[in-house]
């Protein structure tokens, strides 16, 4: 396993379309996180999974914004009815328990 | 809630020379982690250095040191001996000891300079 994996890497869509955004973790690690970047800004939480329970969701994420783990392994995404606001890269990190979080390369998502 | 400020948006520092970067973070917990990643231009963001709050030695890793200061919440790192490859954003990164999401700062900006 080389690492956090993320698909697509970019994404560009037309405002009121959904997107889905996968993030397969190192495969021994049972948290799984989701943030949000913006330009100039540091990575913001939106969710975390420790295996496939969502232990904790940012006021951040709104209605339109689900996320899933099955299984505990990978992770999913989703945005309902993107808004231009939505634009930005959402990175997934992945951790065992107390150890340091490894981010993957994020998925850079343009909303026209 | 915690929250960590970084002061600095850019910096810059010549090949070969030591820079430090800034970070003050606000918590009222006493046991947390703190962290400095680095995310270079269109890659990925990678871990620099990590501080156990409980520890009082500051921490380490080759060129990068840390000055910890646990009473004035400050938590600044020293890149000695600076490379081109050090050109990145810096952000540093508090978590509290329950393993929860990490908090970022908004980053600084390092460019080397040859």
């Amino acid at each position: 396993d080389t690492g956090v994996s993320q698909d697509p890497r970019h994404k560009i869509t037309k405002r009121g379309q959904n997107v889905t955004f996968r993030c397969d973790p190192i495969s021994e690690h049972n948290r799984l996180y989701w943030y949000r970047q913006t330009l100039g800004q540091g990575p913001e939480f939106l969710t975390y999974f420790q295996n496939e329970a969502q232990l904790e969701k940012s006021r951040l994420l709104s209605d339109r914004f689900s996320a899933e783990r099955p299984k505990g392994s990978f992770s999913t995404l989703e945005i309902q009815r993107t808004e231009q606001g939505d634009s930005a890269m959402y990175l997934c990190a992945s951790n065992y328990d107390y150890n340091e979080q490894f981010f993957g390369p994020g998925t850079r998502l343009t909303v026209l | 809630a915690q929250t960590v400020t970084q002061s600095q948006p850019e910096m810059s520092v010549q090949e070969a020379e030591t820079v430090t970067l800034s970070c003050t973070y606000d918590t009222s917990e006493n046991n947390y982690y703190l962290f400095w990643y680095k995310q270079p231009p269109s890659r990925q963001m990678i871990l620099v250095i990590r501080q156990e709050a409980y520890k009082q030695q500051n921490a380490t890793e080759n060129r990068f040191s840390v000055n910890f200061q646990k009473a004035a919440k400050s938590f600044s790192l020293k890149i000695s001996d600076s490379q081109l490859g050090d050109t990145a954003m810096y952000f540093c990164a508090f978590m509290n000891a329950g393993n929860t999401p990490l908090v970022f700062g908004k980053g600084t900006r390092l460019s080397v300079i040859a």
